[in-house]
């Protein structure tokens, strides 16, 4: 067990919608990134809060935003879903934004968009 | 931006040593070598990192060469229970940016 958790473990969305996903990182971890993984594919980096500032962005459009809040837990957060949305979301907590941190990850929100 | 190039799939049996090897030709300086393994319907999951030479911890041996362009995942007599993928990562020095860049992965099956 990493100590990081996530909610909801599944959920089912239609096209246009809105989904808020929840993350909750190890205690002291100040930095968290969230990743977007289809089946079959590795984990696409989406981005990274530090000290709940966003810290990098990956290549994804202004419609998935993110918060991250002091007591270590943080949202993902995706505006007008599409039906590629549908995908594996993971969160990975780590102690600092240096590249070769270890990031700890939680066991993913499965979002389904129909 | 470094990238990595990995075996499609592997096969072993239990109790066999499989050697997993990522290039990764154009990995900076600074770059760290992690490895990760995932199960289906998990998030990947830490399991050794090195910068040069040799690494062993509990789980596995990760072997760098002096140039660092490429690297070796050793497990040692692999049971059912390693059947995973497997990513090579390399750091991504892109400003603001502190991802880590999976590519698709190893899938390793072991069969009995």
């Amino acid at each position: 067990e990493t100590g990081v958790t996530q909610s909801p473990t599944h959920l089912i969305k239609t096209r246009g919608q809105q989904v808020t996903l929840r993350c909750s990182s190890q205690s002291g971890h100040n930095t968290v990134s969230w990743y977007q993984q289809a089946l079959g594919q590795g984990p696409q980096f989406i981005f990274q809060y530090y000290r709940e500032e966003e810290n990098g962005r990956g290549n994804f459009p202004p419609r998935f935003s993110g918060l991250q809040f002091p007591n270590y837990s943080s949202e993902l957060n995706v505006n007008a879903l599409e039906l590629d949305d549908s995908a594996l979301y993971l969160c990975a907590s780590s102690l600092a934004s240096r590249p070769e941190e270890t990031q700890y990850f939680g066991p993913g929100t499965r979002l389904l968009v129909l | 931006l470094a990238k990595t190039t990995q075996p499609i799939s592997m096969d072993s049996y239990e109790g066999q040593e499989v050697n997993i090897t990522c290039s990764h030709n154009n990995i900076a300086t600074n770059d760290y070598i992690t490895w990760y393994q995932q199960f289906p319907s998990q998030g990947p999951r830490f399991i050794i990192q090195g910068y040069k030479t040799k690494v062993t911890n509990e789980v596995a041996s990760l072997f760098i060469p002096a140039d660092r362009k490429s690297s070796t995942l050793s497990l040692p007599r692999v049971s059912l229970s390693d059947t995973a993928v497997y990513y090579c990562l390399v750091g991504d020095k892109d400003t603001g940016r502190r991802a880590l860049t999976f590519g698709s992965g190893t899938r390793l099956q072991v069969q009995p």
